[in-house]
């Protein structure tokens, strides 16, 4: 089963726009982590955000998480074709019994058309 | 390596055939994870590696599905008289620290598995 959602599925938008995708989950956590697909290929580490932040910067990302409201939200600012691929935020991690897992979201589908 | 290494990249297997999918972690990682992703899908906890004890088996889809890391680093997911609905991307990932620890996980390129 997958804790996270992402929102939207799938965002279609311009060379040099910014791109919004959010992330929502159901149960506490320590951290959250973002993670870039491209298609058929592995995960790409982005960034990890600590339940304790409520913002980080990398680069062109920012992401911000408010524990609150079990959401997290990720901005690419001045988006390329070049940042198409699926975005998945992960939760956790999920330490009861001697396990350590994240649970992923489904994801959003970005397309940046030049 | 730089990274986590994953092989073979693509593997496609008849069914009832066993395989065998390899995964060399990131050098001192002492966690080890290994997800199943479905085509359009998030990737799916299988289990869970804290140097060689494993740890979390919870995710694992049936008793065909078998992982060991015997000496800690390299890992294998073994998958016994595979069936259609195996034919997945699985995919590894690596963490420095324990599970008490806040390290960043980090995936190989994946195995893209085919049952025909």
């Amino acid at each position: 089963s997958q804790q996270g959602e992402e929102d939207p599925q799938a965002l279609s938008i311009q060379e040099g726009e910014n791109a919004t995708m959010n992330c929502s989950y159901k149960t506490s956590i320590n951290n959250l982590q973002w993670y870039r697909q491209n298609s058929g290929r592995g995960l790409v580490h982005l960034i990890l955000i600590r339940s304790n932040e409520r913002e980080k910067h990398s680069g062109r990302l920012r992401v911000t998480l408010d524990t609150s409201k079990k959401s997290s939200s990720l901005l690419i600012t001045a988006s390329r074709a070049a940042d198409t691929a699926s975005y998945f935020c992960a939760t956790g991690p999920f330490t009861t019994s001697g396990t350590y897992k994240y649970i992923f979201g489904t994801g959003t589908r970005l397309k940046v058309l030049a | 390596g730089a990274g986590v290494s994953q092989s073979p990249r693509y593997k496609v297997a008849k069914r009832g055939q066993d395989v065998a999918l390899r995964c060399d972690p990131i050098s001192g990682h002492v966690s080890l994870f290994w997800y199943q992703q479905a085509l359009g899908q998030g990737p799916e906890f299988l289990t869970y590696f804290q140097n060689e004890a494993q740890l979390d088996k919870s995710g694992l889809p049936s008793d065909r599905f078998f992982a060991e890391r015997p000496e800690g680093s390299v890992s294998t997911l073994k998958i016994q008289r595979t069936q259609q609905e195996d034919s997945a991307v699985y995919l590894c990932a690596s963490s420095l620290g324990d599970r008490f620890m806040n390290t960043e996980a980090f995936f190989g390129q994946g195995t893209r598995l085919t049952v025909v």
